[in-house]
């Protein structure tokens, strides 16, 4: 069956780096969105990756490993207002309508 | 960047009654979602809809809940009647097309059934 597993929270120093992490399992892999939450709001689309290997995209930056069922999500220069629930969420092939099945988040707290 | 907006954004309503959710998608996206989320879990997929039909629901989609897009207007979930567990914050989401991964959230509705 399908899961994705994420940490539920993280504490990083302002100005230093981000590591949110992101497992999953699916019959039929066919790419994985992360997406940014605040409290009470929408969530945000950040990035999206189907191959392997690093996608820098400035401040985010994507990482996929297929073969291991893993993703991380890095923020560097992290700044107070980074402080957000970070969801992993991952498409199945077998998805006839074009379904993302979300992990629980991780809540990331940026501190001074 | 789009907006998908939802109305209301909280709504309180006694168990057994009907409750309708509204959602104005994207204007020109193709595929529309309804997502729940119980406080302090993940968003849990209920059902997409393109076309005019719905293509795909989850286990939580119970026979109570109905979705629809008349005229191309609102798209809109309805549960009737509603029960206890039904409390959660209800996401609406669009996206434009085949192979574009990219789902747009609304900012969701929170139901409350007494």
């Amino acid at each position: 069956g399908q899961g994705v597993e994420q940490p539920a929270k993280l504490m990083s120093v302002e100005g230093t780096f981000a590591r949110v992490n992101c497992t999953y399992s699916t019959s039929g892999f066919n790419g994985l969105s992360w997406y940014q939450q605040r409290e009470g709001q929408a969530p945000v689309f950040l990035s999206y990756v189907v191959l392997d290997g690093l996608k820098d995209s400035g401040h985010f930056s994507t990482f996929l490993s297929r073969s291991n069922g893993y993703s991380y999500l890095l923020l560097t220069e992290l700044q107070i207002k980074d402080s957000a629930s970070y969801l992993c969420a991952v498409r199945d092939r077998a998805s006839s309508g074009q379904k993302l099945v979300f992990g629980q988040g991780t809540i990331l707290k940026v501190y001074l | 960047g789009p907006k998908v907006l939802q109305i209301p954004s909280h709504q309180i309503i006694d168990m057994g009654q009907m409750v309708t959710l509204n959602c104005d998608p994207v204007s020109n996206h193709l595929y529309f979602y309804w997502y729940k989320q119980i406080l302090g879990q993940q968003m849990e997929f209920l059902v997409n809809f393109y076309n005019g039909k719905v293509m795909e629901k989850s286990k939580l989609f119970k026979d109570q809940f109905s979705v629809e897009r008349p005229d191309g207007s609102y798209f809109t979930l309805k549960i009737q009647p509603t029960a206890l567990e039904d409390s959660a914050v209800y996401f609406c989401a669009s996206s434009p097309g085949q192979g574009r991964n990219t789902l747009y959230f609304g900012a969701g509705t929170r139901l409350s059934v007494l």
